[in-house]
């Protein structure tokens, strides 16, 4: 059974830089898949930041694109997001989970599951 | 970038039929995912693909498509089901690697 657990601080400064690390068990993660990063603001929706591929390659939100990085350590089975010059506007419960690609009678289908139970993390001086 | 538009809150009787619908370019080319979110805890996926449930999905949840818009059906609405519900799929006007998510539909169970 796949599960994702996310780690890192509830608080950060304004302008300062968010760390977060989602550990991966049951499976690992250079062995396929998307691996990705989802936040939601309190009381709003789900907004994705961007995934990974196994191999590397990354592909990041347009609009968080300039501050966002992803990066994955396969030794350890664990991926990570660095969210830089945050606002209170970054303030969110943030995800991470795996995403699946496949097709389905000649059209793809794209899915998140599982998720991991998510960690807030609060912007603030 | 494109978008996926949902109703922002539905309602149905206790034992009813619903339907909630996901409009958006993306989906000529891609089947939704749904997600089910309740207050407090993480999303969980309900449909994927042309109309595919995980294990341990009840099977009154199913998912349809046609043209630009995807729809997922809850027949037989259980108090249960009351919670928010997000569509999915990737951008195709672009690299097709984004991700879009709908804005979400609140459901209520009357």
């Amino acid at each position: 059974q796949v599960q994702l657990q996310e780690s890192g601080p509830g608080l950060v400064k304004p302008s300062e830089t968010l760390s977060l690390t989602c550990a991966v068990s049951g499976y690992s993660i250079s062995s396929g898949y998307y691996w990705g990063w989802i936040r939601q603001p309190p009381g709003k929706g789900l907004e994705w930041i961007g995934s990974i591929y196994h191999s590397g390659s990354t592909y990041y939100n347009p609009s968080l694109k300039s501050r966002v990085t992803i990066s994955v350590d396969t030794s350890k089975n664990q991926f990570s997001l660095k969210l830089s010059s945050v606002t209170a506007a970054d303030t969110a419960v943030y995800y991470c989970a795996r995403e699946l690609l496949l097709w389905f009678g000649g059209q793809p289908s794209n899915w998140f599951d599982p998720w991991g139970q998510g960690t807030l993390v609060t912007v603030s001086s | 970038s494109s978008e996926l538009t949902q109703d922002p809150a539905v309602s149905v009787a206790l034992g009813q039929t619903v339907r909630i619908t996901c409009q958006g370019d993306s989906l000529r080319s891609y089947y939704a995912s749904w997600y089910q979110q309740k207050p407090g805890q993480a999303p969980v996926l309900v449909i994927y693909g042309k109309n595919n449930r995980p294990s341990g999905i009840p099977d009154r949840f199913s998912g349809s498509s046609s043209g630009n818009t995807a729809s997922l059906t809850i027949t037989g609405a259980q108090a249960e089901d009351e919670a928010d519900y997000y569509c999915n799929s990737r951008d195709s006007s672009g690299n097709h690697r984004d991700v879009v998510f709908g804005g979400g539909t609140k459901l209520t169970v009357l």
